[in-house]
C-alpha cells in the first residue's frame, strides 16, 4: 500500500525558516517524480515545487522561488522541503503527492493527509 | 504560467441531477494533460481523471471528462450524495503545474 506521511509542520515566525518531510512507503520510491503542493485556509490548491527522480531537474512556482528548496533521499524514501524567509502567505497545509507513472508528465495520484505550516508573530 | 479559471464557483444541484464543470487554459494544454480532482472537507485530493478523459482507477463511470486545447468539462451524469465536494482541474503539461480555483457542488 503506497503510503505517504508528512511531518515538520509547525508554527514559525514571519522570516523564519522549517524543513518539511514526507516518508515514503509502498513503492519504489527512486522512480516516480515528487511533488509538493499546498493550500492555504479555505483557499484552493497551490502546486509549490516538484523534483525528478535523481534530483537533477526541479521546477518551483514564482511564488516561492529563491526561499524555497526542494530535495529528495532516494537511500532514506523521503522526500523534503526546506523553507526559508518564510511570510505569512506561506501559511498553509503542504502535502506531498507522488505522479502516476514515472514519466515527466504525469498528474498526481497518491497525496499524504498534510502537514499544517502557520507562519505569525 | 498556463491560468486555469474553473467556471461556476459554486454550483446547487440535487442528488441525481448532473454536473458540468468546466475549466478554461489561458493557453492550449499541451497534448490534453489535463486532470480533474476531487477534495472533501478535511481530506486530501483524490485523482479522477487525467489525459482530459481518462478515468483514474477505482473511478465510477458517471464520472467523465472532455475538451482539448484551452476547453475542458468534468460532466457527473448523476450525482451521488458522495459527490458533494469541491473539484479542481490541473494542466500537468508544463511548470508550473497551475491548478484551477477549484468549483464547489454542493446540496440544492
Amino acid at each position: 500500500e503506497v503510503q505517504l506521511v508528512e511531518s515538520g509542520g509547525g508554527l514559525v515566525q514571519p522570516g523564519g525558516s522549517l524543513r518539511l518531510s514526507c516518508a515514503a512507503s509502498g513503492f519504489t520510491f527512486s522512480t516516480y517524480w515528487m511533488t509538493w503542493v499546498r493550500q492555504a485556509p479555505g483557499k484552493g490548491l497551490e502546486w509549490v515545487a516538484n523534483i525528478k527522480q535523481d534530483g537533477s531537474e526541479k521546477f518551483y512556482v514564482d511564488s516561492v522561488k529563491g526561499r524555497f528548496t526542494i530535495s529528495r533521499d532516494n537511500a532514506k524514501n523521503s522526500l523534503y522541503l526546506q523553507m526559508n524567509s518564510l511570510r505569512a502567505e506561506d501559511t498553509a497545509v503542504y502535502y506531498c503527492a507522488r505522479a502516476v507513472s514515472g514519466s515527466t508528465v504525469s498528474p498526481l495520484s497518491y497525496w499524504g493527509q498534510g502537514t499544517l505550516v502557520t507562519v505569525s508573530s | 504560467e498556463i491560468v486555469l479559471t474553473q467556471s461556476p464557483g459554486t454550483l446547487s444541484l440535487s442528488p441525481g441531477e448532473r454536473a458540468t464543470l468546466s475549466c478554461r487554459a489561458s493557453q492550449s494544454v499541451s497534448s490534453s494533460y489535463l486532470a480533474w480532482y476531487q477534495q472533501k472537507p478535511g481530506q486530501a485530493p483524490r485523482l479522477l481523471i487525467y489525459g482530459a478523459s481518462s478515468r483514474a482507477t477505482g473511478i465510477p463511470d458517471r464520472f467523465s471528462g472532455s475538451g482539448s486545447g484551452t476547453d475542458f468539462t468534468l460532466t457527473i451524469s448523476r450525482l451521488e450524495p458522495e459527490d458533494f465536494a469541491v473539484y479542481y482541474c490541473q494542466q500537468y503539461g508544463s511548470p508550473p503545474l497551475t491548478f484551477g480555483g477549484g468549483t464547489k457542488v454542493e446540496i440544492k
